[in-house]
């Protein structure tokens, strides 16, 4: 049983497209969250959600957004993708109580053409 | 949270033992230093945490000074596998955020 799991694993889209990519967890954590990794590798966190409700965002173009349905999926999508957009995209989940140990997906390679 | 830096990057043979540092001057009374793990085309890993003093398990070894203005992750006797990039960060529980700095990339050579 995967415990964090994104889809989908790859994504190559065309400019001005509209997509999402959906996340999932089964360990129960409360907390949620998406990074970006760029090609220089570096890893920043975009979004954070507590028990549904965003905690924390990140200075991300308002093209970018995350929805919670419920504490076990935190969703993103992203409108009029550009060029700069292509990127890994991971979601990760924790116990806001437990410690910070956090469980990564396996990341969506996004490429936008 | 307290920024880190560490080694942009380390080589090391197999076998050996390596130790990657990291300083984080201004990590605050209640925060925890926190080690991950990432290979490529994987999302990080969660390796290690600790306090203060040393913590074992049975991947690392974490040192931890009485001042916490650094921490030492010690990889003992790597192998090929372990090739990955390791991030330092400072933790706190409540914080809803892990911030990554630049992590260090460790290449073990043959």
């Amino acid at each position: 049983d995967t415990a964090v799991s994104q889809t989908p694993k790859y994504l190559v889209t065309q400019m001005g497209n509209d997509k999402s990519i959906k996340c999932e967890q089964n360990l129960g954590h409360d907390t949620m969250y998406w990074y970006k990794q760029d090609s220089k590798k570096f890893l920043k966190i975009m979004f954070s959600y507590n028990n549904k409700e965003l905690i924390i965002n990140e200075t991300v173009p308002n093209r970018f957004s995350p929805k919670s349905p419920d504490k076990a999926h935190l969703n993103l999508h992203i409108n009029s993708l550009e060029l700069g957009d292509s990127a890994v995209y991971f979601c990760a989940s924790s116990n806001m109580d437990g410690g910070t140990e956090a469980f990564f997906g396996q990341g969506t390679r996004l490429t936008v053409v | 949270l307290a920024k880190t830096t560490q080694p942009i990057s380390m080589d090391s043979y197999e076998g050996q033992e390596v130790n990657i540092t990291c300083s984080h001057n201004n990590i605050a009374t209640n925060d925890y230093i926190t080690w991950y793990q990432q290979f490529p085309s994987q999302g990080p890993r969660f390796i290690i945490q600790g306090y203060k003093t040393k913590v074992t398990n049975e991947v690392a070894s974490l040192f931890i000074p009485a001042d916490r203005k650094s921490s030492t992750l010690s990889l003992p006797r790597v192998s090929l596998s372990d090739t990955a990039v390791y991030y330092c960060l400072v933790t706190r529980t409540g914080a809803n955020n892990l911030f990554f700095g630049t992590g260090t990339r460790l290449t073990v050579i043959p």
